[in-house]
């Protein structure tokens, strides 16, 4: 079955660590979203890509990384400049254009300690 | 740019009564509309969405919602919740017409079951 698949479930980072946080679909879509959740505040949106090769800050951009060498991945650095960085942390995807809505990975909660 | 309100953020229901979440969105024309649901813990499940045609929308799990140009709602329905239907519940809108490929979502209400 196709679908996203988010790895780790569980992140701990020590404070001045970069992390990263995977995301990979194999539904063919050409679009790849991060947002992170906070309680009482929904979903932000960090970063998106349309295409390969390509991507776009989102509202809360800063402290965070992505790259997009395939179309398949989409893998998120949370760098030591976030200063906040524990959340719960969603990548989704969508055909291109509007009308298709998310699929949407498990998440991962990422913890500093 | 487009933006949605969920009113309510947090609403508990008896188990077998009926329910319905608000969602009021701002757009200039008729965007596309989703309902997500996400249990603890994990990722958003699309229940329903709206594109055009028929105002009332069904969707998974006994779930319904219907669009209302006149006050820019799209309320989500059902006749009678059951337990596992606790879970927070987030709107979405979408832009006809733009590029930019990105859905905003409302804050979320969290639904509570009563026994």
């Amino acid at each position: 079955d196709g679908g996203i698949t988010q790895s780790p479930k569980y992140l701990f980072r020590k404070e001045g660590q970069n992390v990263t946080l995977s995301c990979e679909q194999n539904l063919n879509h050409d679009a790849m979203y991060w947002y992170r959740q906070d309680p009482g505040q929904g979903l932000r949106l960090i970063y998106y890509s349309q295409i390969v090769n390509d991507f776009q800050k989102g509202d809360i951009a800063e402290g965070y990384s992505v790259s997009r060498e395939k179309k398949e991945s989409f893998p998120l650095t949370v760098t030591s400049a976030q200063k906040n960085p524990t959340a719960f942390y969603l990548c989704a995807s969508s055909r291109a254009g509007d009308s298709y809505g998310y699929t949407f990975g498990s998440g991962t909660r990422l913890t500093v300690v | 740019a487009q933006s949605v309100t969920q009113p309510d953020i947090h609403i508990t229901v008896s188990e077998g009564a009926s329910l319905e979440l608000r969602c009021n969105y701002s757009y200039g024309a008729t965007p596309y509309l989703f309902w997500y649901v996400q249990s603890p813990g994990q990722g958003l499940q699309l229940l329903l969405k709206y594109f055009s045609g028929d105002t009332l929308v069904q969707g998974i799990k006994g779930f319904e919602a219907e669009f209302k140009r006149s006050q820019s709602s799209f309320n989500l329905r059902k006749p009678s919740v059951h337990w596992s239907d606790a879970a927070e519940y987030f709107c979405a809108v979408g832009a006809r017409y733009s590029s930019a490929s990105k859905i905003i979502f409302g804050s979320g209400t969290r639904l509570s079951i009563r026994p």
